[in-house]
């Protein structure tokens, strides 16, 4: 048990919708990074939040943003859903910043959001 | 540009034999790099990890070795048990940056009984 959760655990979205996925952290972590997992691919880094502000991206377009509330919770956004944004979308919570040592991020079980 | 290959997308081991899992990376920048067990329906569980600075890392049945010169890393697992069955990743990252993991495509072990 991570103490990382997500939900909701499945979601089915109409192309072009949007769509909101959360993530609560593990108590005393501050980092949040969000990850996309096509299938037969390892998982591929979206963004990362480090005490509410963004702190890296990947390749991903504007239509994937987020949020890291003061809890150090957070939400990833999906606007104009499209086909082959079907995929695990999973969170990883980590000890970041000034405390960062070599120490690995625990992930959630992931939502998997089909689009359709 | 993948930066991180695992190039086997399946092993299958017979039980209590060793399993070996490789992996390389082209970014000579990470310092740091991880092994990720991954289960059907749950998120990655992290195995084992291991600094740029040290070339083995063990713990109990896992063992990662680094070989900074040929960019290369390979996990063992002795002996190898049903349960190990699952996708492996190898992934990377450069601590001194931000936390971003780079991860390989993944290895699917089947322990054989």
């Amino acid at each position: 048990e991570t103490g990382v959760t997500q939900s909701p655990t499945h979601l089915i979205k109409t192309r072009g919708q949007q769509v909101t996925l959360r993530c609560s952290s593990q108590s005393g972590h501050n980092t949040v990074s969000w990850y996309q997992q096509a299938l037969g691919q390892g998982p591929q880094f979206i963004f990362q939040y480090y005490r509410e502000e963004e702190n890296g991206r990947g390749n991903f377009p504007p239509r994937f943003s987020g949020l890291q509330f003061p809890n150090y919770s957070s939400e990833l956004n999906v606007n104009a859903l499209e086909l082959d944004d079907s995929a695990l979308y999973l969170c990883a919570s980590s000890l970041g910043g000034m405390h960062r040592t070599n120490t690995e991020a625990f992930f959630g079980q992931g939502t998997r959001l089909t689009v359709v | 540009d993948q930066q991180v290959k695992q190039n086997s997308p399946s092993l299958s081991v017979q039980e209590g034999r060793i399993s070996i899992l490789n992996c390389d990376y082209t970014n000579s920048m990470f310092d740091y790099f991880l092994w990720y067990k991954k289960y059907p329906a749950e998120g990655p569980t992290f195995l084992i990890s291991i600094s740029s600075i040290k070339d083995k890392n063990e713990d109990g049945r896992f063992t990662v070795f680094l070989n900074k010169s040929a960019k290369h890393l390979s996990l063992h697992i002795v002996p190898s048990q049903p349960g190990d069955s699952a996708v492996y990743f190898c992934a990377a990252n450069t601590q001194n940056r931000d936390d971003k993991i780079i991860f390989g495509k993944g290895t699917r072990l089947h322990i054989l009984p």
